[in-house]
């Protein structure tokens, strides 16, 4: 199985830019993924990575290092809609020999005025 | 919106009672994947469905069940309940078979079980 970590909470202002880190240990790698959820939301893809490098959409930028097992989520200008818990994920057997994504614990992220 | 509906949005219900849980995937997708959110477990991965067959099984508990429909939709099954069970319950789709790291969740319907 699979086993990701990622810290618990963030705080940031706004406009200022944050770096939410996750390191990984995999039986298998395909790539790292990244979700947002709202309180009370469902969880929205925002980004995936299967090679090294960074990876920009708009204000968010992804990143893996393969060789490290490690990527980040980069938030830039923040902005007070962008509090909300961020979720990176992996591949992974399941069950039934089946793939599957596991996710991490999930790092919530306050920005503030 | 993700354009993939669940219902209902809410259900309180009793200790050692049965629900169905549906979920609708956004059109043309053909795979169904269920997902269930406690504070303490997080997201965590139960079932997936393809056009109608089992693909992968997460940790999904012997009370728990699930079907796809010829029309795709899907449905998921709590019985016996306990206490523990009160959770957020999501449905994800994807377009194909194999595992899609890009997957479209549903509004997720919560589950309180008193």
């Amino acid at each position: 199985g699979q086993s990701l970590e990622q810290p618990s909470e963030v705080t940031a202002v706004e406009g200022a830019i944050v770096q939410i880190n996750c390191t990984y240990q995999t039986s298998g790698f395909y790539g790292l993924s990244w979700y947002q959820q709202h309180d009370g939301g469902a969880p929205t893809f925002l980004s995936y990575n299967a090679l090294d490098g960074l990876e920009e959409t708009g204000r968010f930028s992804s990143f893996l290092s393969r060789s490290d097992s490690y990527g980040y989520l980069l938030l830039q200008e923040l902005q007070m809609k962008d509090s909300a818990s961020y979720f990176c994920a992996v591949r992974d057997r399941s069950g039934n020999a089946g793939n599957m994504l596991t996710f991490g614990g999930g790092t919530r992220l306050m920005v503030k005025p | 919106d993700s354009g993939v509906t669940q219902t209902p949005k809410h259900l309180i219900t009793a200790t050692g009672q049965r629900v169905t849980l549906r979920c609708s995937p956004r059109s043309g997708d053909l795979s169904v994947y269920w997902y269930q959110q406690s504070l303490d477990q997080g997201l965590q991965f139960l079932i997936q469905y393809y056009n109608g067959e089992e693909r992968a099984k997460g940790n999904i508990l012997e009370r728990f069940s699930a079907q796809q429909f010829p029309d795709l939709h899907s449905e998921l099954n709590l019985s016996s309940l306990e206490l523990g069970d009160s959770a957020l319950y999501f449905c994800a789709s994807s377009v194909e078979g194999r595992l899609q790291e890009t997957q479209y969740f549903g509004p997720g319907t919560r589950l309180l079980v008193l």
